[in-house]
């Protein structure tokens, strides 16, 4: 059974600009939720998905937005850089419940410029 | 990797010994927990998980205890290698909570051969 997939595994971008992730779970899992991983802050909630709808929401501003599809692949957004967005980009999937077995992706490397 | 300037707590042990990581929650609504091990430049993997219910759970040498009393959680390592080398997190979910995972800032564990 494949794992959870993201997409690109690196990036780089200038502050401004937007740039969108991608996360593919593991199959039959229905949620998807992202997670900001940086040295000063560590792991931080940003958001969950279930059945393409947003079911729970971190403290991050507005220009941090995402989707999921009905294949249950998700996308996440970020607009107007900043170069503190500069970050492991961490995608899980579960079953049913952001809470259990979360079961992570390898993550994006964002480097804002 | 991404967690250097988190000054993080380190556990440095001889290959063949056993490893005790530990950790303290501060949330007594908290009912389940996860362990998850982390390599230079990977996502987190899920090592193993344990409900409030139970005060102990054996995998493949892995033992996770948690003790309700005083808030506590800790991964035990039989016979650690070289391959266990990493940062170790425990993650909490809270009761009654939205559903995302808290996690703790984690360990690095160090195998010396």
């Amino acid at each position: 059974k494949a794992g959870v997939t993201q997409t690109p595994r690196y990036l780089i971008k200038t502050r401004g600009q937007q740039v969108t992730l991608s996360c593919s779970p593991i199959s039959g899992h229905r949620s998807v939720s992202w997670y900001q991983q940086t040295p000063g802050q560590g792991l931080q909630f940003l958001f969950e998905y279930f059945s393409e709808t947003q079911r729970n929401k971190g403290n991050f501003p507005g220009r941090f937005s995402g989707r999921q599809f009905s294949n249950s692949r998700s996308e996440m957004n970020v607009s107007t850089l900043e170069l503190g967005d500069s970050a492991l980009y961490l995608c899980a999937s579960s079953l049913v419940r952001s809470n259990t077995e979360a079961f992570f992706g390898q993550g994006t490397r964002l480097t804002v410029v | 990797g991404e967690n250097v300037g988190l000054h993080l707590p380190t556990l440095s042990v001889q290959e063949g010994d056993n490893s005790i990581i530990n950790c303290a929650y501060s949330n007594s609504a908290s009912d389940y927990f996860i362990w998850y091990k982390q390599e230079s430049g990977k996502g987190p993997q899920f090592i193993i998980d344990i409900r409030s219910n139970m005060d102990k759970r054996q995998g493949q040498r892995v033992t996770v205890l948690l003790n309700k009393t005083v808030k506590h959680l800790s991964l035990q390592i039989a016979a650690t290698q070289p391959g266990d080398s990493a940062v170790y997190f425990c993650a909490e979910n809270i009761r009654g909570s939205q559903g995302n995972l808290i996690f703790g800032k984690g360990t690095k564990l160090s195998v010396k051969p």
